[in-house]
């Protein structure tokens, strides 16, 4: 079946640590994302990508980071630069970045919680 | 700046019929879609409009004036399983998807 994966599910992290949270599709689809969810708020967008070894930042991409070697891969760094970084993060994709019926399938998320 | 208002939280009975509304302020229009969310669980796609009007879809239907940026999200014939939040986006010029803060749905037998 076709989907995205994101591992860990929940992650525990120490203060001053950087944390890596892994997001794979096997939809075949060229635009990937990563949304934070606070509670009480919409989602906001940290970074995406429209295409392979390309990628931009969203509305609060400081204290994380990228890659996106391959196409089914999107990786999202947490670093210790991010000052609020317990939140539930969501993996998303579609396929393609700039049309207007671009539907996103996401992932499970990844939940992050900074002891 | 760019705004998407909806309820914080609705109640509804099973086999009742709901109404979520959605209003939007944003730099242009490329369409708006409403998603569902289970508790700690992946968003889901329900519907999309672009065009005035409403896009029925089994139980769900979906209204857009673009006129009064303003859309709803209809549910019929509830379900327990229907207990979830429902996000409102809206894709601005740029081609950015704006998200609603969501409107957690309880349904109660």
């Amino acid at each position: 079946d076709g989907g995205i994966t994101q591992s860990p599910k929940y992650l525990f992290r120490k203060e001053g640590q950087n944390v890596t949270l892994s997001c794979e599709q096997n939809l075949n689809h060229d635009a990937m994302y990563w949304y934070r969810q606070d509670p009480g708020q919409g989602l906001r967008l940290i970074y995406y990508s429209q295409i392979v070894n390309d990628f931009q930042k969203g509305d609060i991409a400081e204290g994380y980071s990228v890659s996106r070697e391959k196409k089914e891969s999107f990786p999202l760094t947490v670093t210790s630069a991010q000052k609020n970084p317990t939140a539930f993060y969501l993996c998303a994709s579609s396929p393609s970045g700039a049309s207007g019926a671009n539907v996103l399938t996401f992932g499970a998320g990844s939940r992050l919680t900074v002891l | 700046g760019q705004n998407i208002d909806q309820p914080t939280e609705m109640t509804a009975t099973e086999g009742a019929i709901v109404q979520i509304n959605c209003t939007y302020q944003t730099s242009g229009f490329n369409g708006l879609f409403w998603y569902q969310q289970h508790a700690g669980e992946a968003p889901t796609f329900l519907s999309y409009n672009v065009l005035d009007g409403l896009e029925e879809k089994g139980r769900f239907s979906s209204f857009l004036s673009r006129s009064k940026g303003y859309s709803y999200l209809l549910l019929k014939e509830l379900q327990m399983k229907d207990s979830a939040s429902y996000l409102c986006a809206v894709m601005d010029s740029n081609y950015q998807l704006i998200w609603g803060a969501g409107t957690k749905l309880i349904i109660k037998p």
